[in-house]
């Protein structure tokens, strides 16, 4: 197994309150990325890094922000969280984006906001 | 905008009846081609994908897929299912000349017994 570990695995907090997880990778891939996860709505990319301090957008990316200042972690915060934003979150790394390059997936994260 | 549609949220079949599980996709460009499964509790790990070539995907644990360019389709089948595989299946899409996977909604495999 790729060595991706998320933390923490699980956790509620309350509505309003800064929420920081992260992921940690132990591959040294250049790639990592966050997804949400709903039902009905698959996997959707909430933000990428494609290196350190390098990073962007996915399509669901508004109230996070991400950053990566180390190759191995990749920290996403929900600067005030919303019940909206009740997911599991997994984050996921590559070697490259070119799809020869398979993602691998950590074990995701499971918040509860109430 | 690119989209991916999976039509069955939710599958039972028997154990060792065969099983196909429907994916279709939008794109006007070529792409790649990919299904992951989730087992419970845990993240994805691809099952198989398609980059070129044969049509025919052979992936891990007795699964294939067969692309299907004209139809826009991507169904992945087994043979005979054992109870291991109730798990969750996405298929994914990536265009050859972007950079971000695209996941369906996913469909929801039960074995039964």
């Amino acid at each position: 197994d790729a060595g991706i570990t998320q933390s923490p695995r699980h956790k509620v907090t309350e509505t309003g309150t800064p929420v920081t997880l992260r992921c940690h990778q132990t591959e040294n891939h250049r790639y990592m990325y966050w997804y949400r996860q709903d039902p009905g709505h698959g996997l959707r990319l909430i933000h990428y890094s494609y290196g350190v301090k390098d990073t962007d957008k996915g399509e669901v990316s508004d109230g996070y922000s991400v950053s990566r200042s180390k190759t191995e972690d990749f920290l996403l915060t929900l600067e005030s969280a919303t019940s909206s934003q009740t997911s599991v979150y997994f984050c996921a790394i590559s070697e490259s984006t070119r799809a020869r390059s398979e993602q691998y997936f950590g074990p995701g994260t499971r918040l509860t906001v109430t | 905008a690119q989209s991916v549609t999976q039509l069955d949220s939710q599958v039972p079949v028997f154990e060792e009846a065969p099983v196909e599980l429907r994916c279709n996709y939008s794109s006007s460009v070529s792409v790649y081609l990919f299904w992951y499964v989730q087992y419970p509790n845990q993240g994805l790990q691809l099952l198989l994908k398609y980059l070129s070539g044969s049509t025919l995907v052979k992936g891990i644990n007795g699964f294939e897929a067969e692309f299907n360019k004209s139809q826009t389709s991507f169904h992945l089948r087994k043979p005979s299912v054992h109870i291991s595989d109730t798990a969750e299946y996405f298929c994914a899409v990536l265009k050859t000349s972007y950079d971000k996977v695209i996941f369906g909604p996913g469909t929801s495999l039960s074995v039964i017994p």
